[in-house]
């Protein structure tokens, strides 16, 4: 089964404008992640978010948790080609030690 | 520092026949996990392991799926017999203690899996 829920499923814009991906979740979290997966390659660890903690920054990357939402966003400005890749959010539920990954969305950056 | 390792990188085989993945983690990292994904869906927990312990396999299909974690360092993942439904690509990761330490997780580039 999979808690988190990505939306949209694909999103295409061009480069140098900003990607906004949306997760949301069933139930209680330890915390989020969110995965980067380029085309036939293993996921990449982006960025983890606490669940006492609103906002965190990475370079281009900022993510938002909201808990009384259970949903959470990933933030990509000035987006480059290079960004095309599938975007996963991933949780931890409380008390549980597994990472249940979310459908992922596709985004395309065109040149 | 090497990151994790899996072999091989395509599996080609027919059905019924068996097969085998093999994962070398990152050094020193306790955890390992198998994950199934599904073509444009996010990978699925097979089984985890803590050292050489299998601490969940709840969602592993225990009549033909098995695996290993030898001495706590490298593990295998069978399928005998492997079946159609079982097309999809296998991924192992790892960490140095469970997600619920807040703990990403280092994925390796998976094997592709196609059943005929």
């Amino acid at each position: 089964s999979q808690q988190g829920e990505e939306d949209p499923q694909a999103l295409s814009i061009q480069e140098g404008e900003n990607a906004t991906m949306n997760c949301s979740y069933k139930t209680s979290i330890n915390n989020l992640q969110w995965y980067r997966q380029n085309s036939g390659r293993g996921l990449v660890h982006l960025i983890l978010i606490r669940s006492n903690e609103r906002e965190k920054h990475s370079g281009r990357l900022r993510v938002t948790l909201d808990t009384s939402k259970k949903s959470s966003s990933l933030l990509i400005t000035a987006s480059r080609a290079a960004d095309t890749a599938s975007y996963f959010c991933a949780t931890v539920l409380q008390g549980a030690q597994k990472l249940v990954f979310g459908q992922g969305t596709r985004l395309t950056i065109n040149p | 520092e090497a990151g994790v390792v899996q072999s091989p990188r395509y599996k080609i085989i027919e059905k019924k026949q068996p097969v085998a993945f093999w994962c070398n983690p990152i050094s020193g990292h306790n955890t390992l996990y198998w994950y199934r994904q599904n073509l444009g869906q996010g990978p699925e927990l097979l089984i985890r392991y803590e050292n050489e312990e299998a601490v969940d396999d709840s969602q592993l299909p225990k009549d033909r799926f098995s695996a290993e974690r030898l001495k706590g360092v490298d593990s295998t993942l069978k399928i005998q017999p492997a079946e159609l439904g079982d097309s999809a690509v296998y991924l192992c990761a790892s960490s140095l203690f469970g997600a619920g330490r807040a703990e990403k997780l280092f994925f390796g580039s998976g094997t592709q899996l196609s059943v005929l």
